[in-house]
């Protein structure tokens, strides 16, 4: 079946520095796109979406970006802080779907 | 607001035990979620009402069973627990159904155990 895949398990990164987390989806028919943030003995928190309309929205420190002629995802975190150190997930939907699929998630770990 | 709340937060049972996990949302949200969490992997659903009165199985179903009491609760019942059934459990809700893009908000988890 369509799946929603990551491409590193882990990924350390010095503090202040910009991390970017990947993501990979099967579904050419997905054509909404969410990365989560899940801290250690904590539910998911949104963190950003984005439609399949647009190439690129941005947060504050966040910005995803999505090429759908690769079916790829991104997550750029901008000068990182230990508080940002978690389990990123990225889910896909598309239009009129009830379900969301889920990635197995990186663990994003921040080096003071 | 509070967003959903799910009790408990913990929960210890011997094999074969009964319990119900609760789930509430106060976002007036249509659709609600249950999944699992294991080690290593991501979230499978377990079951999932998409508005009040429905209920449909999800990826992982077996061993479960839920009732979507009304618009704003959500439980999730184990009639005789097994130890694969420890994991940690999430409920969401999201708007969907009112809006067709289906951004959910996740509970803070139950982690089960079962011996």
């Amino acid at each position: 079946g369509e799946s929603v895949g990551l491409h590193l398990p882990t990924l350390s990164v010095q503090e202040g520095d910009n991390s970017i987390i990947n993501c990979a989806y099967s579904n050419s028919a997905s054509d909404y796109f969410i990365w989560y943030k899940q801290e250690s003995g904590k539910g998911p928190q949104f963190i950003i979406d984005i439609r399949s309309n647009m190439d690129k929205r941005q947060g504050q420190r966040v910005t995803v970006l999505l090429n759908k002629t690769v079916k790829h995802l991104s997550l750029q975190i901008a000068a990182t802080q230990p508080g940002d150190s978690a389990v990123y997930f990225c889910a896909e939907n598309n239009f009129g779907n009830e379900k969301l699929t889920f990635g197995t998630g990186t663990r994003l770990t921040i080096i003071p | 607001n509070a967003g959903v709340t799910q009790t408990p937060k913990f929960q210890v049972l011997k094999t074969g035990q009964s319990m119900t996990l609760q789930c509430a949302q106060d976002m007036n949200h249509n659709s609600m979620y249950w999944y699992r969490q294991d080690p290593g992997m991501g979230l499978r659903l377990i079951y999932y009402s998409a508005s009040e009165g429905t209920t449909d199985k999800g990826e992982v179903p077996n061993g479960y069973n839920v009732s979507r009491l009304n618009k704003r609760e959500f439980s999730l019942r184990l009639e005789s627990a097994a130890p694969s059934q420890t994991s940690v459990y999430f409920c969401a809700s999201s708007e969907w159904g009112s809006s067709s893009y289906n951004e959910q908000f996740f509970g803070p988890g139950t982690r089960l155990t079962v011996l």
